[in-house]
């Protein structure tokens, strides 16, 4: 059973950074994109970009390159994203979801709030 | 950016009724392998969005006959019959034809 665990909820101060993490099981990790979505209180789906663990290349959505880092862990199947500087503009939910979005984690809050 | 268009906003339906939601892209979804990449997800309030259907037609993997989409080019359709209350929620069609890949702004159904 294909499963993406995602770490838990945060609270960070203006300015501050943020690493969430993506934890897949049940397929091989190498073999599929990893997306990263966006999602604001009560708004749609945004993607950030995406990662092929297998050679750690990177896309990123132009307005995210700024503020996202992916990163992929192929010894322990874990898929990372960084947020950095944090303002109340990224307070959202983050989802990862596996290539073409069949599978999705269980998403990570995000507050950022002084 | 292809920029995905969804109506209506929202939607009133009985238990037991159909109904369908539009979505529109701002250019084709062919690719140039002739696969056409546009899905359906449907999110309940608190979750994750779930895949419904992918390729324009084809049904994910558990996902009942009660949901069909339909569709080519830019234009696309997803119906869903005998509303149950767990279809109940926003749901959203995506494409990943062309990177990056978006979404539209999402249809909620409630019960009317």
């Amino acid at each position: 059973e294909v499963q993406l665990q995602q770490s838990g909820p945060e609270l960070q101060r203006p300015g501050a950074s943020v690493k969430l993490s993506c934890k897949a099981s049940g397929y091989t990790f190498t073999e599929y994109y990893m997306y990263w979505v966006k999602q604001r209180p009560k708004q749609g789906l945004e993607l950030i970009g995406r990662i092929d663990p297998e050679d750690c290349s990177t896309d990123y959505v132009e307005k995210f390159k700024n503020k996202a880092t992916l990163t992929a862990d192929t010894s322990s199947n874990t898929a990372y994203m960084q947020l950095s500087s944090l303002t109340s503009e990224d307070t959202a939910t983050y989802f990862c979801a596996r290539g073409r979005f069949a599978y999705w984690g269980q998403g990570t809050l995000v507050t950022v709030s002084s | 950016d292809v920029v995905m268009t969804q109506t209506p906003v929202s939607l009133s339906v009985s238990l037991g009724g159909q109904v369908s939601i539009s979505c529109r892209s701002s250019q084709s979804l062919v690719h140039n392998n002739g696969n056409t990449y546009l899905s359906w997800y449907l999110q309940k309030p608190g979750q994750s969005p779930q895949l419904l259907i992918y390729k324009v037609s084809n049904r994910f993997s558990g996902i009942s006959d009660r949901f069909s989409g339909s569709g080519s080019g830019t234009d696309f359709t997803l119906k869903i019959s005998r509303v149950e209350p767990d279809d109940l929620g926003v749901y959203y069609c995506g494409q990943g034809t062309q990177y990056p890949d978006t979404f539209g702004a999402g249809t909620k159904l409630e019960l009317k």
